[in-house]
């Protein structure tokens, strides 16, 4: 059964950057695309992008400008970088396995538990 | 961007009832490529439904998906009290990704 666990530094000061990092156990790394995904607080989610084990990306247009996702097959880990962080990217931050394989697509499933990433000067 | 829209906003009923949620998208979508997910209070999602109807592992059969082209469906034919929580729809067929904004379901 895949686990994610994910770790990264929870308090930024604006224009700083953010950095979380995803292990992903139990699963074959290289089937799959990998997605972070945020939720501001009380509010609803937002796909960041995602990585596939040979490093390919898709981001969301919107961060696109600021994010870079990034991947380390050695470890079975992938991780998320983003720049310029203002109040406004205050978020949990969730990492998740899909939802796509390499052949087909069904959700993103499982997710990473969490990491509540709080911008403030 | 595909848009979606979800309705209603909150939903308030009691333990037995039957709950409709509805997700509209602003374009047409592949059935295969439509998901939906349940979200708990400090809890991360869990998906419930990928290709409109595709229950995922360990899902219980009062879960039930429908829908096409637009318009989709996430059925529970009787809540139980474990079923009170926020429920989200995703498209995962055109870049970017998108969610709906969610609806709450309550207890009345």
């Amino acid at each position: 059964q895949v686990q994610l666990q994910q770790w990264g530094a929870g308090l930024l000061k604006p224009s700083e950057t953010l950095s979380l990092t995803c292990a992903v156990y139990g699963e074959s790394f290289s089937n799959y695309y990998w997605s972070w995904i945020r939720q501001p607080p009380g509010k609803g989610l937002q796909w960041i992008g995602e990585i596939n084990h040979s490093g390919s990306t898709d981001y969301n247009p919107s961060l696109k400008s600021r994010v870079s996702i990034s991947i380390d097959t050695s470890n079975n880990q992938f991780s998320l970088n983003l720049r310029f962080v203002t109040a406004a990217d205050t978020a949990v931050y969730y990492c998740a396995k899909g939802p796509c394989t390499t052949t087909t697509c069904s959700g993103i499933d499982p997710w990473g538990q969490g990491t509540l990433v709080t911008v403030s000067s | 961007e595909i848009v979606l829209t979800q309705s209603p906003g909150t939903l308030s009923l009691s333990p037995g009832e039957r709950a409709t949620l509805s997700c509209r998208a602003s374009q047409s979508i592949t059935s295969f490529y439509l998901a939906w997910y349940q979200q708990k209070p400090g809890q991360a999602p869990r998906l419930l439904i990928s290709g409109t109807s595709i229950r995922a592992t360990g899902i219980p059969d009062r879960f039930s998906g429908s829908g096409s082209g637009t318009d989709f469906t996430l059925t529970i034919s009787r809540l139980e009290p474990e079923d009170f929580a926020v429920y989200y729809c995703q498209q995962y067929g055109s870049s970017p990704l998108t969610f709906g904004p969610g609806t709450k379901v309550d207890i009345k």
